[in-house]
């Protein structure tokens, strides 16, 4: 079965901290993985998305890493703000069609100063 | 600058009533979709239009109809709401559908069934 699972389930950090979350899938075909940011009450925003030749993608402050042999992911959050305080969530897209995204149930992170 | 307006933002519905969420976008894209988020859970696709004059089911299509009304507008419909419709409803969109393409998506809608 088609399957993303992500941990922790949630997250506290201090203000300033660095943070990993983990991403593992069961996903295939495999085309691209994705990471969202959903802020409370919003909808998810994409940070980044890398192919299966793509090890590592870094949009600001965020830096997503991808091993597609062990089928497993990373988002590295670096120096943590404040408004880095949602939910992160990690999608599996796989080859057989672009409508079949495979979504994970995301990590809450709370960022505390 | 809207992006994926989504209407209303809260709804609350009593078994058996029906009701139509609206989705429009303003960045001339060809597909859209409209999802569900249920606590502890990954979002699941209910619909999907690929373009203009296509619908097709998603994983989890029970209960709900929809219209792609023109290329801005997808609407998703509850003929007889139920508490397991209970659910924060997210519709998307996308330029192509290509699965390389990042999706867009509106702020919700959070339907409580009573």
């Amino acid at each position: 079965k088609n399957q993303v699972e992500q941990s922790p389930q949630s997250l506290i950090i201090l203000e300033g901290k660095n943070c990993t979350l983990q991403c593992n899938y069961t996903v295939s075909p495999f085309s691209n993985l994705r990471w969202y940011k959903q802020d409370t009450g919003r909808g998810p925003v994409s940070l980044t998305i890398m192919t299966f030749s793509e090890n590592t993608k870094s949009n600001g402050r965020y830096t997503a890493t991808l091993d597609a042999d062990t089928k497993q992911s990373s988002l590295h959050i670096t120096a943590s703000q404040l408004s880095d305080s949602a939910s992160y969530i990690c999608v599996v897209s796989g080859m057989d069609s672009s409508y079949k995204l495979i979504f994970g149930s995301g990590t809450r992170l709370l960022v505390r100063p | 600058n809207a992006g994926v307006t989504q209407t209303p933002k809260f709804q609350v519905l009593k078994t058996g009533q029906s009701m139509t969420l609206q989705c429009a976008q303003d960045m001339n894209h060809n597909s859209m979709y409209w999802y569900r988020q249920d606590p502890g859970m990954g979002l699941r696709l209910i619909y999907y239009s690929a373009s203009e004059g296509t619908t097709d089911k998603g994983e989890v299509p029970n209960g709900y109809n929809v219209s792609r009304l023109n290329k801005r507008e997808f609407s998703l419909r509850l003929e007889s709401a139920a508490p397991s419709q209970t659910s924060v409803y997210f519709c998307a969109s996308s330029a192509t559908g290509s699965s390389l393409e990042k999706l867009f998506f509106g702020s919700g809608t959070q339907l409580s069934v009573l």
